[in-house]
């Protein structure tokens, strides 16, 4: 156990659907970031958030949005899904953001699919 | 931007000998390098991360890696390979500030008993 719990692990939806991922951190962890792992573009990294706050943004649609709420767990929500979405996304957390970091731990992930 | 190629895709090797998995990057400073494992199924276990200093790096499960700067390389080694180190491995970059890692695109290692 990492101590970064994802749920759900599995999610079967519908095209045109909206889903929601959650992510809790490793305690003391402050940072949170969003990956999308799929066949044909790999490992991606989709969104920062460090203290509640954005913090670095990568190659996420304008479908997708996400959040880290006050106790710092974090929202990744998927909108208007499309089969090429399907994918498991990862979520990390570390302590710190930009100096001072040390590493992330990465949770089992979501494992998507869309029919 | 930063990139990370890990030029074999997969890799065969017999339990008991050595391993070595190529990693080489792109960046015009010297990075934050790592090595992940991630096993069918699961998340990523991070093996071992190079910031600065001693080249050669020890990890978890037996595992090294050396920074090589003129190469732009950061290879991941083990002396003798079990049938529980199958998995695929990514090396990965963090470079320019904000902790966003860039991964390669994975080595699967097979082990023959």
């Amino acid at each position: 156990d990492s101590g970064v719990t994802q749920t759900p692990k599995h999610l079967i939806t519908a095209t045109g659907q909206r889903v929601t991922l959650r992510c809790s951190p490793r305690s003391g962890d402050l940072s949170v970031y969003w990956y999308q792992q799929s066949l044909d573009q790999g490992l991606q990294f989709l969104i920062q958030y460090y203290n509640g706050e954005e913090r670095a943004k990568g190659n996420i649609l304008e479908r997708f949005s996400a959040q880290q709420f006050p106790d710092l767990h974090s929202e990744l929500n998927l909108s208007s899904l499309e089969l090429g979405d399907s994918a498991l996304y990862f979520c990390a957390s570390s302590k710190n953001s930009g100096t001072g970091y040390k590493g992330y731990t990465f949770g089992s992930g979501t494992r998507l699919t869309v029919v | 931007a930063q990139s990370v190629t890990q030029p074999d895709i997969h890799i065969t090797v017999s339990e008991g000998a050595s391993l070595e998995l190529r990693c080489n990057y792109s960046y015009g400073a010297t990075p934050y390098l790592f090595w992940y494992v991630q096993s069918p199924g699961q998340g990523l276990q991070l093996l071992l991360k190079y910031f600065s200093g001693d080249t050669l790096v020890q990890g978890i499960k037996g595992f090294e890696a050396e920074f090589k700067r003129s190469q732009s390389s950061f290879n991941l080694r083990k002396p003798s390979v079990h049938w529980s180190d199958a998995a695929e491995y990514f090396c990965a970059v963090e470079a320019g500030g904000g902790n966003k890692l860039t991964f390669g695109t994975g080595t699967q290692l097979k082990v023959e008993l």
